[in-house]
Parts: structure tokens; C-alpha cells; sequence
């Protein structure tokens, strides 16, 4: 149990457009879930957390304009970048909270590596 | 915040011989401590946790310890293969009610030597 899907798992773009990437949590319901951005080479840098209902929060020096967030139901997140530059070039990875073991563990999507040409 | 270090950044050993990589956190009040395995282009896999009211646990040939008074855990790997050749990170999570987010380690690239 507790398996996250996303989509796509790679994207290429030309600078200036749009991209949207989604995560699911197909066998339970995940009110609340977690993009990261990873670029080579280094660790996992939360973005956002996104809460079933509500506005998501995102962490200090992300920008919510660029990277809007909209968790519309209990198994859907959606992450789209907006204006996409080269910068944004990354392997953006979400993950939803869920109890399987008694607590609150992530589990984590599979990734979306995106390139901005 | 959480402040999580973690160390050595690279690490290699003989096939069979056993690995250790450690890490350190800020938050005493931190109660969950993951350790996960990412292969390249993967998705981070859990490989092995630790809740803070218990000093050590093991699974087959990994085991991780956690000492709360200096505020660090480390991950042991016996019996090292090739397949354990991976990047570990290692995570903290403070409570917060609910709304408990995931502080990562900067990684370590393991390499095992056949």
C-alpha cells in the first residue's frame, strides 16, 4: 500500500512556457502533500507543502508565483511552473503523508526530472 | 528550523565490509529519524527508520542507531554488496502537530568495491 504516482516523468520545455506536473496518491487519501526540488548532486530541498483545501505553504525563498500549487482532492496534487527558465531545470519529486505503520510516514512519487531549453 | 548534517559525502568499500555513515540534527525535539536510498533518477526509498524512544534498530544487514543526548544518528551496513552502491540521505522530523516536514541530510555517495 501507499503508492504516489506522478506525471510526467520527463519534460522538456522551451523558456518563457508553462509546466505542470502531477502527483497521486493512488490507494489512499493524502490530505496533505510535499514537493521537493532536487538538482544534481544534492539532497532534497523542500518547496512547498500542500494541503488538501487550502492554500499550500511554501518554504522561505520560494517563490508562490512562480510555482503554484493546487491540491483539489484527496489524491491530487499538481505542481506548475510558470514561465519556466534554464534555472528551473531540476528533478522535482512530491511525496504525501500517510499512517500505514501507526504514524505519519512520506512516501514518495517516482519524480519529474524537467529540462527548460 | 531543523538543521540536519550528515557525513562523509562519499564513501567507498570493499565488497563485504561494512559502512557507516552518520548524522547529526539541531532540534532536540526531533522524534523520527528515516534513512533513505536513492538511485539515480529514483525516487528516495525508505530503507530503514527510528523513532526517538528507541536507541537502535536492525533489519537484516542494515541497522541504525540513535543517540538523543548528542543529537545523532548513524546507519550501519554489514556485509556490503554491490547493489547497496547508492546515495543515503538521511531525515529528521520534529513534531509539529500535523504538519511535520521532512529535514534532509546532504546525502552520501556510497560505493561498493567489487
Amino acid at each position: 500500500g501507499a503508492v504516489v504516482s506522478q506525471h510526467p516523468s520527463w519534460v522538456i520545455c522551451k523558456s518563457g512556457t508553462s509546466v505542470k506536473i502531477e502527483c497521486r496518491s493512488l490507494d489512499f487519501q493524502a490530505t496533505t502533500m510535499f514537493w521537493y526540488r532536487q538538482f544534481p548532486k544534492q539532497s532534497l530541498m523542500l518547496m512547498a507543502t500542500s494541503n488538501e483545501g487550502s492554500k499550500a505553504t511554501y518554504e522561505q525563498g520560494v517563490e508562490k508565483d512562480k510555482f503554484l500549487i493546487n491540491h483539489a482532492s484527496l489524491t491530487l496534487s499538481t505542481l506548475t511552473v510558470t514561465s519556466a527558465h534554464p534555472e528551473d531545470s531540476s528533478f522535482y519529486i512530491c511525496s504525501a503523508r500517510h499512517v500505514l505503520r501507526g504514524y505519519n510516514e512520506q512516501f514518495f512519487g517516482p519524480g519529474t526530472r524537467l529540462t527548460v531549453l | 528550523g531543523e538543521n540536519v548534517e550528515q557525513h562523509p559525502s562519499t564513501l567507498s568499500v570493499q565488497e563485504g565490509d561494512s559502512a557507516v555513515i552518520k548524522c547529526t540534527y539541531s532540534d532536540s525535539a526531533s522524534n523520527y529519524f528515516p534513512w533513505y536510498k536513492q538511485e539515480l533518477g529514483k525516487r528516495p526509498q525508505l530503507i530503514i527508520d527510528i523513532r526517538s524512544n528507541v536507541g537502535e534498530k536492525k533489519d537484516q544487514r542494515i541497522a541504525v542507531t540513535l543517540n538523543k543526548t548528542a543529537k545523532h544518528f548513524s546507519l550501519h551496513i554489514t556485509e556490503t554488496q554491490p547493489e547497496d552502491s547508492a546515495v543515503y540521505f538521511c531525515a529528521a522530523i520534529p513534531p509539529n502537530f500535523g504538519n511535520e516536514k521532512l529535514t534532509f541530510g546532504t546525502g552520501t555517495r556510497l560505493t561498493i568495491i567489487p
